[in-house]
């Protein structure tokens, strides 16, 4: 059972424009959540966090939105940027527990 | 700051050969360690991960096996590799602030058996 799930393997935007990620779970224990970026071939690099008792947070061009009740987050990158094109992994935990990542969603950014 | 080294960056071993990777942190005491496995296409599946010296805990049943012989190195390891080891192995780092961590990822090493 995938209790991090990210149903779109893939994303095209235009640059300048708005990049939204969306990211849902299961388990109802998650209480924190990471979104990492990782270009082919390297390791994940730590993008933004948030926690459950948030709803939003802010980094530069990077924002985090927390539904809890749906169970659904999503980053949004505004503006895109030719350097975003990337996978993105969103990770949740509860606390104690290990992270599990979803599966990736493909960022492509066009000029 | 801290720094995350894996070794080495890609390595290609024929089936039933065995295997080492090494991962060592620095600027950083008392970690947890982790190993993950990328498989083409797919998200990051956690194998291994270490509180302490000696101390491992496994996520996934297979042929690969970790230790963690000092503080800050963390080695996987397999006596005979599997065509179905193929894949981006990742090392992390976390400590905990306040109950919560943050997990740092090493550049990776692609492993691909023949």
């Amino acid at each position: 059972d995938q209790q991090v799930k990210q149903n779109s393997p893939s994303l095209s935007v235009q640059e300048g424009r708005i990049s939204i990620l969306n990211c849902d779970y299961t388990n109802s224990m998650f209480d924190y959540f990471l979104w990492y970026k990782k270009y082919p071939a390297e390791g994940p690099t730590f993008l933004i966090s948030i926690s459950s008792i948030k709803d939003k947070n802010e980094d530069g061009r990077f924002t985090v939105f927390l539904n809890k009740s749906a169970k659904h987050l999503s980053l949004h990158i505004v503006p895109s940027q030719p350097g975003d094109s990337a996978v993105y992994f969103c990770a949740a935990s509860g606390y104690g527990q290990n992270f599990v990542f979803g599966p990736g969603t493909r960022l492509s950014v066009l000029p | 700051s801290q720094t995350i080294h894996q070794w080495p960056a890609t390595l290609v071993q024929p089936v039933g050969s065995p295997l080492s990777l090494e991962c060592t942190v620095e600027g950083t005491s008392n970690p947890n360690l982790y190993w993950y496995r990328q498989a083409a296409g797919r998200g990051l599946q956690l194998l291994f991960y270490s509180v302490g010296i000696g101390q491992i805990s496994s996520e996934v049943p297979q042929n690969l096996s970790a230790s963690r012989p000092q503080d800050r190195q963390f080695i996987l390891s397999s006596k005979k590799l599997l065509l179905s080891d193929s894949g981006f192995y990742l090392c992390a780092w976390s400590v905990s602030v306040a109950g919560r961590e943050t997990q740092y990822f090493g550049p990776g090493t692609r492993l691909l058996v023949l």
